[in-house]
């Protein structure tokens, strides 16, 4: 069946410094993905998506890109805030949403 | 507007009890769903409502659990006889349609405790 597998955190860094945090899946078909996040204290907000192979979702600066290759959805920033600092979920769609364990992100001042 | 809301935002009840948790979705969407996170994992499916119909329930963990939506909107999220293992956060969403390509909005969820 379709699954979702992310980097595990938690994640340190410090302010500016460059992100990445890796999600494969494995599904039939081409299906879209999304990433997830949950500021403390806070609900599930989507954070992007890309609909098809080889689509860009980007937001707040964070960016994704679809490469149907290597199974791959990696989430990227180039310079992380300290209110970056939550939890990241990866997910697969067919209905439902197929989620990552989620990687928990802090950034240091 | 207004986003998806759940009632109680939280819930502390005993072992054997039965629960409701209540969803209220963003207005115009025909689709909700139930979700289950435990402490440090993501959220796992438990029920998709399209309309007033369970289009997919498949994700129930047994027949204690049961979901309604009468009128295709408020959904309720109905535990028996509780057991510890129950104790998580309980997250509905809402999609406009249920398409794959849909976002779902999520309320801020019930964290349930079974004592």
């Amino acid at each position: 069946g379709n699954s979702v597998t992310q980097m595990e955190g938690p994640v340190t860094l410090s302010e500016e410094a460059f992100l990445t945090i890796n999600c494969t899946y494995t599904a039939t078909g081409y299906p879209s993905l999304f990433w997830y996040v949950q500021y403390p204290g806070e609900g599930l907000q989507l954070l992007l998506k890309a609909t098809k192979a080889d689509d860009k979702g980007s937001n707040k600066g964070f960016e994704a890109t679809y490469r149907k290759e290597t199974t791959s959805f990696h989430l990227e920033k180039g310079s992380v805030q300290v209110s970056d600092s939550a939890v990241y979920f990866c997910a697969l769609p067919g209905g439902k949403l197929i989620f990552g364990q989620g990687t928990e992100l802090s950034v240091k001042p | 507007g207004a986003g998806v809301s759940q009632t109680p935002s939280n819930k502390v009840t005993e072992k054997g009890k039965y629960v409701e948790l209540r969803c209220d979705p963003i207005s115009g969407h025909t689709a909700l769903y139930w979700y289950r996170q435990s402490l440090g994992q993501g959220p796992e499916f438990l029920i998709y409502f399209q309309g007033t119909g369970a289009a997919d329930d498949s994700g129930l963990p047994n027949d204690r659990f049961f979901a309604v939506r009468p009128e295709g909107s408020v959904s309720t999220l109905k535990i028996q006889r509780t057991e510890r293992g129950d104790s998580a956060v309980y997250l509905c969403a809402s999609s406009l349609g249920g398409m794959f390509t849909d976002t779902q909005y999520f309320g801020p969820g019930t964290r349930l405790t079974v004592l």
